[in-house]
């Protein structure tokens, strides 16, 4: 049993480039939600699903888009990353929205 | 919007001293979750308190959901060098899921 794996680690993009984060749970858990962390800002909902099929905004969408084509994947993609951007990215699993979250190891993502 | 308003935002103590932060708000949360995330990893929850004046125990973290459910704090008795790390609060209560705050950094000196 994994949990939420996150790939990758690290990543380093020039403005204007897209990427796609890779988030997988084997839990089975319905509901998958994309954070990011950033100093002094705490963590900040950028996109949630709760079942595949089915994505909705949070609270920071703007610049990326998210799909669910299964339970378990749930990718994040950076169209065009801008400096802003830059900051760590967590996935998390879960049954419901105001259950336990658990947690990715991150991905640390600088974009210059 | 709900808020929560963790203090202090950093602390540092010395291995073996007692603390306490807190996590308030101006909202009701039906329930409100405790995590810790140690550098280069997710947050994992600790606990989760659900009624009003609830008091959990964790070994040597103790936890305190208000009796309004509008805040909560956490006791360490007796800190460890493993206690360092964030310390995040999360309350359940709006549409949106879980409010998270925006966190205490604890380092514990050895």
């Amino acid at each position: 049993n994994a949990g939420v794996t996150q790939t990758p680690k690290f990543q380093v993009l020039k403005t204007g480039q897209s990427m796609t984060l890779q988030c997988a749970q084997d839990m089975n858990h319905e509901y998958m939600s994309w954070y990011r962390q950033d100093p002094g800002m705490g963590l900040r909902l950028i996109h949630y699903s709760v079942g595949a099929g089915i994505t909705d905004q949070g609270e920071v969408p703007n610049g990326y888009n998210v799909s669910r084509s299964t339970t378990e994947d749930f990718p994040l993609r950076l169209l065009s990353a801008a400096p802003s951007q830059t900051s760590v990215y967590f996935c998390a699993s879960s049954y419901g929205r105001h259950y336990e979250q658990y947690f990715g190891p991150g991905t640390r993502l600088t974009v210059t | 919007t709900q808020l929560l308003e963790q203090s202090p935002q950093f602390l540092s103590i010395q291995e073996g001293e007692n603390l306490t932060v807190y996590c308030n708000s101006s909202s009701v949360f039906s329930s409100l979750q405790w995590y810790r995330q140690e550098p280069g990893e997710g947050p994992v929850l600790l606990v989760t308190v659900v009624t009003g004046g609830e008091v959990k125990k964790l070994k040597r973290l103790t936890f305190q959901f208000g009796d309004a459910r509008k805040d909560s704090s956490l006791h360490i008795t007796a800190a460890q060098t493993g206690d360092t790390g964030l310390y995040l609060c999360a309350g359940r209560g709006g549409a949106d899921g879980l409010t998270f705050g925006k966190g205490t950094h604890l380092i514990i000196q050895p």
